[in-house]
């Protein structure tokens, strides 16, 4: 998986709790971004990252937040959790922005919200 | 609307046996056309990206095509394995917002002995 792990793999929780989620890279790619994996969709952009403290938001941001305080950290926060934050969540890493750069993704994060 | 649409959503063959996905869009403007085969449980992990220029991209036994006139991309497996029992996702790219990459829903093949 190109160097990316995520944390944790699987995670239940409850309605209306904080859950943050962790990305880690080893391969110091600039570009970091969280999708989001639902039955009868295609992944979805969340937020995503260019630089340490800069990001930007994606198709599907409500209710999502995101930090990235250091290179090689990409932090998801869900504020809140509700049932329809119930996904998989994939992290994925480019070299650069330039839609020609390869996305690496990670092993993603089963999060269920009761 | 910017739309990948892929077909059949499900597929079953025999192992040695080939096979075609399909995946038409309607993405504008079109950047590049990217697949990727995804295994239960795992992360996306990419096949071929192919720019406007190219209209044939091989990987192994994986072949991709591209007809940017008719907005149509095609993924061909030869001799077919076990192994390649996963969801093959097409996804366009779109200069329209960035780092836009929009994804289909995946054809899901199942290789059977």
């Amino acid at each position: 998986d190109a160097g990316i792990t995520q944390s944790p793999r699987h995670k239940v929780t409850e309605t209306g709790t904080p859950v943050t989620l962790r990305c880690h890279q080893t391969e110091n790619h600039r570009y970091m971004y969280w999708y989001r994996q639902d039955p009868g969709h295609g992944l979805r952009l969340i937020h995503y990252s260019y630089g340490v403290k800069d990001t930007d938001k994606g198709e599907v941001s409500d209710g999502y937040s995101v930090s990235r305080s250091k290179t090689e950290d990409f932090l998801l926060t869900l504020e809140s959790a509700t049932s329809s934050q119930t996904s998989v969540y994939f992290c994925a890493i480019s070299e650069s922005g330039r839609l020609g750069n390869e996305q690496f993704f990670g092993p993603g994060t089963r999060l269920t919200v009761l | 609307k910017n739309q990948v649409e892929q077909s059949p959503q499900s597929l079953i063959i025999l192992e040695g046996k080939n096979c075609t996905l399909q995946c038409n869009y309607t993405v504008s403007p079109f950047s590049n056309l990217r697949w990727y085969k995804q295994d239960t449980g795992r992360g996306p992990v990419s096949l071929t990206i192919m720019t406007f220029s190219e209209n044939t991209k091989s990987n192994g036994r994986y072949t991709a095509t591209l007809d940017a006139d008719t907005k149509q991309s095609s993924l061909h497996i030869t001799a077919s394995q076990l192994s390649d029992s996963a969801s093959y996702i097409c996804v366009v790219g779109s200069e329209q917002a960035g780092t836009a990459l929009i994804f289909g829903k995946g054809t899901t093949l199942s290789v059977s002995s």
